[in-house]
């Protein structure tokens, strides 16, 4: 079956742009959380949807948002970019048995921010 | 605290020998394990998930679990160049049902 799908791959925005990141997760997965990966921090999570609910949320500022649809595809929302966004966002998904299957990711959106 | 600690390393060690990762988590009602392996460049992929206490084999892989003590580790029998990668720890929690990682150790098998 279909992995976890991002898109775009690459982003180059500039400092106080806002982007939109898209994630369409396995078929049947309900659940998809967002992290941040930097060398520095490592992964961050960001935050969860199941359901078209945030069920979830890490600690980021308000300028990192999201949203669930009904076919459980999510987005991912930055507004007024900053140099310290610049990172690799990956999505992850997972189905009811979570806690025994773990996640999948997908192959992330590596955004760089000028 | 962090949620879960692992030694950044570099880890290395030579073609064929064992390669051994430990990760210790916080919260002892953390429930299921997991283990990840991130090539450069590349996403996450799960290699290992470990539930009970003891030892779990797949293959090259064995996880080890000991809730009492609150650590995992994961042995690398027969290393070869293409373990070369970084490798996360990750845990999860029942309440909340997160996921907690931790920062990963980045192996180097040398040949």
């Amino acid at each position: 079956k279909a992995g976890v799908t991002q898109t775009p791959r690459y982003l180059i925005k500039t400092r106080g742009q806002q982007v939109t990141l898209s994630c369409s997760p396995i078929s049947g997965h309900r659940s998809v959380s967002w992290y941040q990966q930097t060398p520095g921090q490592g992964l961050q999570f960001l935050f969860e949807y199941f359901s078209e609910t945030q069920r979830n949320k890490g600690n980021f500022p308000g300028r990192f948002s999201g949203r669930q649809f009904s076919n459980s595809r999510s987005e991912m929302n930055v507004s007024t970019l900053e140099l310290g966004d610049s990172a690799l966002y990956l999505c992850a998904s997972s189905g009811p048995g979570q806690g025994i299957d773990g996640y999948t990711f997908g192959s992330g959106t590596r955004l760089t921010v000028v | 605290q962090k949620e879960v600690e692992q030694n950044s390393g570099p880890l290395s060690v030579p073609e064929g020998a064992i390669a051994s990762l430990n990760c210790t988590y916080s919260d002892r009602v953390s429930q299921s394990f997991f283990w990840y392996r991130q090539y450069s460049g590349k996403s996450p992929e799960l290699i290992m998930s470990i539930y009970s206490n003891g030892d779990k084999e797949d293959g090259r892989f064995t996880a080890q679990l000991n809730k009492a003590s609150q650590y995992v580790s994961l042995l690398i029998r027969d290393s070869q160049p293409s373990d070369s990668a970084t490798y996360l720890c990750a845990v999860n929690r029942k309440t909340g049902n997160q996921f907690y990682f931790g920062t990963g150790t980045s192996l180097t098998v040398i040949p």
